[in-house]
């Protein structure tokens, strides 16, 4: 148990749906992580929250919205997305967005049909 | 753009014999990590190297960190089947404090 937990664990979903990841921390962490791993590609970060506010979107695409409504919890907002947005959904925490260890929850595998 | 590459993509040893897998940044990184993945799992954190030069050992494990601070290497002796898994680096680009870029990731096989 990392101490930051996803729900739900797998999802499958059609291109017209509309659905939330959810990613909670037990750590006291001040800073949160959506990255997307893809079969055969590295670890895309998406977006970061530090203390709630986004400091970072890595060109993702607008079906993907993330909210962050404090620093405990963050949600990635799923609409209209694509077969190739099939994915493993990573949520990270760390303390503070420097150079300190990120803890990873279990993630949530999503299949887009 | 800022790259991390990571070589080899696979590898498959036999269980016993020592692995390496390195990591090379395409700029100056402010300090480098490295994550373990097993099948169907999560990264788990290893380690952090942040000086040039900066050799760290955990057990069987062996990390080294460039003293151009451009590249990294995980060395691990006498492979065990617990090994397995998809080893990642993971660099902060010195231009940015806020940008973590992952390599790709090594993934050992430990034959037994």
């Amino acid at each position: 148990e990392t101490g930051v937990t996803q729900t739900p664990r797998h999802l499958v979903m059609g291109m017209t749906n509309k659905k939330s990841l959810k990613c909670e921390q037990h750590l006291g962490h001040n800073a949160m992580y959506w990255y997307k791993q893809s079969a055969k590609k590295p670890l895309e970060l998406m977006f970061v929250y530090s203390l709630e506010e986004r400091v970072e979107n890595n060109s993702v695409p607008s079906r993907f919205s993330p909210e962050c409504p404090n620093s405990s919890h963050l949600f990635l907002h799923l609409h209209t997305l694509q077969p190739e947005d099939s994915a493993l959904y990573l949520c990270a925490s760390s303390q503070g967005r420097g150079p300190l260890e990120a803890f990873f929850g279990q993630g949530t595998r999503l299949t887009v049909v | 753009g800022q790259q991390v590459m990571q070589i080899p993509q696979y590898q498959h040893v036999q269980e016993g014999e020592d692995f390496t897998t390195y990591c090379n940044s395409s700029t100056t990184l402010s300090n480098i990590q490295w994550y373990k993945q097993r099948p169907g799992g999560h990264p788990v954190f290893l380690i952090q190297l942040v000086k040039s030069g900066e050799v760290k050992k955990q057990k069987r494990l062996t990390f080294q960190f460039g003293e151009a601070k451009k590249n990294s290497s995980l060395h691990i002796t006498a492979t065990q089947t617990t090994d397995v898994g998809t080893y990642f680096c993971a660099g902060r680009m010195k231009t940015s404090y806020d940008k973590v870029i992952f390599g790709p990731g090594t993934s050992l096989s430990v034959i037994p």
